[in-house]
């Protein structure tokens, strides 16, 4: 059962645009939301994360925005730049825990276009 | 410079064969952690480690084992148990705690095994 969904596999975007990718998850024991970014051959890297007690957050071009009642979760990137041309994985962490154990989401492709 | 290491970037296995993939940090972090990627499926927990000489399973153990006898090393071992084995593996690190700084996993290059 995917606790973190990622439903759009990609999205494509204008260079100077806004990009937008959601993420949606099942349950409420979570107790921060976190972004990361991967390029192809490479590991994941942390982009921005969000406690579960906001509802926004912001650093620089990016800012996530949680929805606790509708269970979701959304990256803005303004302007969009081709070097944002990645695999976004947005992930979740457990209540429970007190690592970086984290589930993750499938992922979302975004391409942008100069 | 402070990071994670993995090696080898590329293996090859034959069916059959155990194959061990080597994670190293140097971040000076209490956990330890290896996903695997698969197309469209994101990233899976396979194993992780709190402590030294301590770790659990996580969602797909079957087929894998680790050890963490060094705070600075935790090597995954697929065994020939592991029915799909070809996949991008991935190691990370991170502090411990219920504070934001140890939700920030910190990723190795990762491994691509192909078993042929």
């Amino acid at each position: 059962d995917q606790q973190v969904k990622q439903n759009s596999p990609s999205l494509s975007v204008q260079e100077g645009r806004i990009s937008i990718l959601n993420c949606d998850y099942t349950n409420s024991m979570f107790d921060y939301f976190l972004w990361y970014k991967k390029y192809p051959a490479e590991g994941p890297t942390f982009l921005i994360s969000i406690s579960s007690i906001k509802d926004k957050n912001e650093d620089g071009r990016f800012t996530v925005f949680l929805n606790k009642s509708a269970k979701h979760l959304s990256l803005h990137i303004v302007p969009s730049q081709p070097g944002d041309s990645a695999v976004y994985f947005c992930a979740a962490r457990p209540l429970s825990s007190n690592t970086g154990k984290l589930i993750f989401g499938q992922g979302t492709t975004l391409q942008v276009k100069p | 410079d402070g990071g994670i290491t993995q090696s080898p970037k590329y293996l090859f296995r034959k069916e059959g064969q155990n194959v061990t993939l080597s994670c190293e940090q140097n971040l000076n972090h209490d956990a330890m952690y290896w996903y695997r990627q698969d197309p469209g499926q994101g990233l899976r927990l396979i194993y992780y480690s709190q402590i030294v000489n301590d770790f659990q399973k996580g969602d797909i153990a079957e087929g894998y084992s680790v050890s963490r006898e060094k705070k600075e090393s935790f090597p995954l071992t697929v065994t020939s148990a592991q029915k799909n084995p070809t996949a991008f593996y991935l190691c990370a690190s991170s502090t411990t705690g219920t504070g934001i700084s140890s939700t920030e996993a910190f990723f190795g290059q990762g491994t691509r095994l192909t078993v042929v």
